[in-house]
């Protein structure tokens, strides 16, 4: 079945340092989201990817559609406290869709 | 507009007890999953649901049954609890192709299951 691979698997950086992720696919997607999960909290989704090569904002977090179709990034500028929690990427399965295993992200205040 | 919703959010089971997870959602979406959530592990799929009166494995449903026998629920069934489905559930919910938010799929709060 399709596999998604986050790295890094955990961060910890400083307040105010920007953050860099990536999600790759063994397959092509043609839609990659990506999520926050804050401690004790279900998933909410952040940035919603529809074509290849697109770049989106939301913020200070930024994504992209990797121009392959097989991968995608985010990248948030300027973290703060409230950045600390597991970022999933998600693209869609044959139904369903296939989260990857989180990066789990630690901010030093 | 409550969004999803799950009760209870926290159990604690026995060995061998049985229980039933309730997941609701009004915003009418046709498709309804359930996920558990274990650490290192990510979100893995349980069952999931196209449709009122529908349901299908996912990736992990051994020790799991479910229903939908309406559209605004779906329910998770342990039958015989084991220690090793200690974990937190999640159900989730995401609407039809043609929408805006196509694959854009909601989450609930989470049920933290503990069996003993």
């Amino acid at each position: 079945g399709q596999q998604l691979n986050q790295s890094p698997q955990s961060m910890f950086i400083q307040e105010g340092e920007d953050v860099s992720m990536n999600c790759t696919s063994s397959s092509i997607f043609n839609t990659w989201l990506w999520y926050k999960q804050d401690p004790g909290e279900g998933p909410v989704l952040l940035i919603a990817l529809y074509k290849a090569g697109e770049l989106t904002s939301n913020g200070r977090l930024t994504a992209q559609f990797g121009i392959t179709r097989k991968d995608s990034f985010l990248n948030i500028s300027a973290s703060i406290p409230s950045d600390v929690g597991i970022y999933f990427c998600a693209g869609p399965g044959n139904t369903p869709l296939v989260f990857g295993k989180g990066t789990r992200l630690s901010v030093i205040a | 507009n409550a969004g999803v919703t799950q009760t209870p959010k926290f159990r604690v089971l026995k060995t061998g007890q049985s229980m039933t997870l309730l997941c609701a959602q009004d915003m009418n979406h046709e498709y309804m999953y359930w996920y558990r959530q274990d650490p290192g592990m990510g979100l893995r799929l349980i069952h999931y649901s196209v449709g009122e009166g529908t349901t299908a494995k996912g990736e992990v449903p051994d020790g799991y049954n479910v229903s939908r026998l309406k559209k605004q629920n779906f329910l998770l069934g342990l039958e015989s609890a084991a220690p090793s489905q200690t974990s937190v559930y999640f159900c989730a919910s995401r609407g039809l192709a043609g929408y805006s938010s196509y694959n854009e799929q909601f989450f609930g709060p989470g049920t933290r299951l503990t069996v003993l």
